[in-house]
């Protein structure tokens, strides 16, 4: 079946502007996350959502950042403002339920100049 | 503090042989370890898990060990090939929570 996927795979945007990020997770999973992973790091979690519950925002790095995801089923995540420093690969999961196995997309390469 | 660290950053083993990656875990409240496979411009692929009341699971040509006694997990590879070749990670998920906590990453090198 179709996995987890994300659009666009490449982004580069200039210092400053608003960037928007979406995933499509595998239908019928419940749980979604975000996770950014940059150049030479390893990977950080961003924000979660499990069902009709508050998403836990807890890895937000900034206020310019903020994630909804609609009808339970795809979301967006929102940068605004863009630093330099928001370049890295944001990636998107999905789980059946909350605290099973997460299944990653591909990925989101963010370039910022 | 919370980590999940690998003990060696790159592996380099010869086609055929067994590879072990290792893990090192700091939260004994983590109930739930992930090992993920990444290869260049691609997302993590998930390759086995085993959960807390566990000590060994195994998949297709994997094995995971979990020793909670000196929170160390480990990946073995039998009969390594070339297309196993990649960045293998480490993740935990503490008890109650979901998110995943991830550690740096080993980079396995098999040489034909």
């Amino acid at each position: 079946g179709a996995g987890v996927s994300q659009s666009p795979s490449n982004k580069v945007t200039e210092k400053g502007k608003d960037v928007e990020l979406r995933c499509d997770p595998i239908s019928g999973h419940t749980a979604l996350y975000w996770y950014r992973q940059s150049l030479g790091q390893g990977l950080e979690f961003l924000i979660y959502f499990q069902g009709n519950s508050a998403p836990d925002k807890s890895g937000l790095p900034s206020d310019r950042f903020s994630a909804e995801r609609t009808g339970g089923s795809v979301s967006t995540l929102t940068i605004q403002r863009t630093q330099q420093e928001d370049s890295a690969v944001y990636l998107c999961a999905s789980s059946f339920r909350y605290q099973e196995t997460q299944y990653f997309g591909p990925g989101t390469r963010l370039l910022v100049l | 503090g919370e980590s999940v660290g690998l003990h060696l950053p790159t592996l380099s083993v010869q086609e055929g042989d067994n590879s072990i990656i290792n893990c090192a875990y700091s939260n004994s409240a983590s109930d739930y370890f992930i090992w993920y496979k990444q290869e260049s411009g691609k997302g993590p692929q998930f390759i086995i898990d085993i959960r807390s009341n566990m000590d060994k699971r195994q998949g297709q040509r994997v094995t995971v060990l979990l020793n909670k006694t000196v929170k160390h997990l480990s990946l073995q590879i039998a009969a390594t090939q070339p297309g196993d070749s990649a960045v293998y990670f480490c993740a935990e998920i503490k008890g109650g929570g979901g998110k995943l906590i991830f550690g740096q990453g080993t980079e396995l090198s098999v040489k034909p």
